[in-house]
């Protein structure tokens, strides 16, 4: 159980384009999703907390014009990269928070490795 | 603000040795995960901690939390190949919506 998918696994795409990454929880429900972003050799950083029904948190200095989070039902959020440029470069795992019954754990998905040309 | 400290960041040991990589955090936490990542995959999952003198172990591997210290450690005992990886502990934070910090990761090589 506590089982979380993320699609694409990877992604090219040309600069000045826009990109969008789904995060699925495939058996529970998760009010809470959080996307992350790692650098090569690097640790991970909180982007942006999902909260089901509202506006996306995100983390100082993380565009939220350029990363756009929604996260419309409780199994479902969507971060999209837009106007994409090189630098956006990078491994960008989510996970999902469980509830009462899933000890309110983070549940992380495989990532997605998105290159930027 | 929160900083996790990781030692040391690269750590490389032979077979069948012993080594502890060390999780420092700044301020009060109710729970400590740690995490494995192979290259190009994400996390699993490891250990949770949840309380003051919390000891866990599986296979080679224990982990241990000392809150008023703040302070967790991973022990590996005889170290063996299929064990290199990057070892990350990761700070709940309390009170919050359970956003984890990271620390900045341990990258560790058995050599045969």
């Amino acid at each position: 159980g506590a089982v979380v998918s993320q699609h694409p696994s990877w992604v090219i795409c040309k600069s000045g384009t826009s990109v969008k990454i789904e995060c699925r929880s495939l058996d529970f429900q998760a009010t809470t999703m959080f996307w992350y972003r790692q650098f090569p050799k690097q640790s991970l950083m909180l982007m942006a907390t999902s909260n089901e029904g509202s506006k996306a948190t995100y983390e100082q200095g993380v565009e939220k014009d350029k990363f756009l989070i929604n996260h419309a039902s409780l199994t479902l959020s969507t971060l999209t990269v837009t106007s994409a440029h090189p630098e956006d470069s990078s491994f960008y795992i989510c996970s999902a928070r469980g509830d009462v019954g899933q000890g309110y754990e983070q549940y992380f998905g495989p990532g997605t490795r998105l290159t930027v040309t | 603000e929160l900083k996790v400290e990781q030692n040391p960041l690269f750590l490389s040991m032979q077979e069948g040795k012993n080594y502890t990589i060390y999780c420092n955090y700044s301020t009060t936490s109710d729970r400590l995960y740690w995490y494995r990542q192979d290259p190009g995959k994400s996390l699993e999952s490891l250990f949770v901690l949840l309380s003051n003198g919390a000891v866990k172990q599986e296979g080679r591997l224990m982990a241990s939390l000392d809150t008023k210290a703040r302070l967790s450690t991973l022990h590996i005992t005889a170290a063996v190949h299929d064990l290199s990886a990057t070892y990350f502990c990761a700070v709940d934070i309390s009170g919050s919506a359970r956003q984890l910090t990271f620390g900045s990761g341990t990258q560790l090589t058995v050599l045969p």
